[in-house]
C-alpha cells in the first residue's frame, strides 16, 4: 500500500514568491491535514480538509491557503514567500481524521525562503 | 501558550534498559493522546495512542500512561533498543468542531541508546 507522497521534497524560492506544495494521501483517506515544522516552534497545524472542505484551520495568516480535491489529493499555497516562512511542511492522511485515529505522514516538503 | 510540553529536549539510555519519555498538557478538553517517532528526513510515525478515559495502553514494547488528574502521560520503551534512537512527539488532540481533530504536538524529545 502506497504511502503518503509529498511534492516537491525540497524547494528554493526568494521573498515575494509564491509555492503550492502537493499531496497525495494514502488510497481511501478522506482526510489530510497540513503541518508546519520549525525548530523553534515545532510541529504547528496548518488546516485540515475532509471531502474537499476545509474543516480546521490553525493560527496561521491568510497567505498560507489549501484545498482538497475529488481524489482527495490536496494542495497548499502560500502567497508573498517571507524568510520566516522556511520550514518542513508536513501533510498527513487518515481515514476520516477522527480523534485517536492513526495519522500517517508524508516525507515533507523542505522550504526554503532566500 | 504551549498546550503540550516535553520539558526534556534529550535523553540517553543505555541498551536493554527502560527508556521513560514524558509529556505534560494543559488543555483538559484533550480526549485522545498519540506518541509519534521520527527519524532524520522522514516524516513522523504513528506509534501508540491512549484515550482519555483510559490510563494505560500497551503495544509490544511500548506503553503509555495517562494521569489526567496530574495533566501528565508518559511513554515506556523496555527494553530500549539503539534502533529506537530518534525524535519523539507526544500530541494531543480534542474535537475542534465539524468532526475534525487537529493534533497539537509537544517540541520533542530526542532519545539515544547507547550500545
Amino acid at each position: 500500500k502506497a504511502g503518503v507522497t509529498q511534492t516537491p521534497r525540497y524547494l528554493i524560492k526568494t521573498r515575494g514568491q509564491q509555492v503550492t506544495l502537493s499531496c497525495s494521501p494514502i488510497s481511501g483517506h478522506r482526510s489530510v491535514s497540513w503541518y508546519q515544522q520549525t525548530p523553534g516552534q515545532g510541529l504547528q497545524f496548518l488546516f485540515e480538509y475532509f471531502s474537499e472542505t476545509q474543516r480546521n484551520k490553525g493560527n496561521f495568516p491568510g497567505r498560507f491557503s489549501g484545498r482538497q480535491f475529488s481524489n482527495s489529493r490536496s494542495e497548499m499555497n502560500v502567497s508573498t514567500l517571507e524568510l520566516g516562512d522556511s520550514a518542513l511542511y508536513l501533510c498527513a492522511s487518515s481515514l476520516i481524521g477522527g480523534g485517536g485515529a492513526e495519522a500517517f505522514f508524508g516525507q515533507g516538503t523542505r522550504l526554503t525562503v532566500v | 501558550d504551549q498546550q503540550v510540553k516535553q520539558n526534556s529536549p534529550s535523553l540517553s539510555v543505555q541498551e536493554g534498559r527502560i527508556s521513560i519519555l514524558n509529556c505534560d498538557y494543559t488543555n483538559s478538553m484533550f480526549d485522545y493522546f498519540l506518541w509519534y517517532k521520527k527519524y532524520p528526513a522522514e516524516g513522523p510515525t504513528f506509534l501508540i495512542s491512549i484515550s482519555s478515559i483510559k490510563d494505560k495502553n500497551e503495544d509490544g514494547r511500548f506503553t503509555v500512561f495517562l494521569n489526567k488528574s496530574a495533566k501528565h502521560l508518559s511513554l515506556h520503551i523496555v527494553p530500549s533498543q539503539p534502533g529506537d534512537s530518534a525524535v519523539y512527539f507526544c500530541a494531543a488532540s480534542g474535537n475542534s468542531g465539524a468532526g475534525s481533530y487537529q493534533l497539537t504536538f509537544g517540541k520533542g524529545t530526542k532519545l539515544s541508546v547507547i550500545p
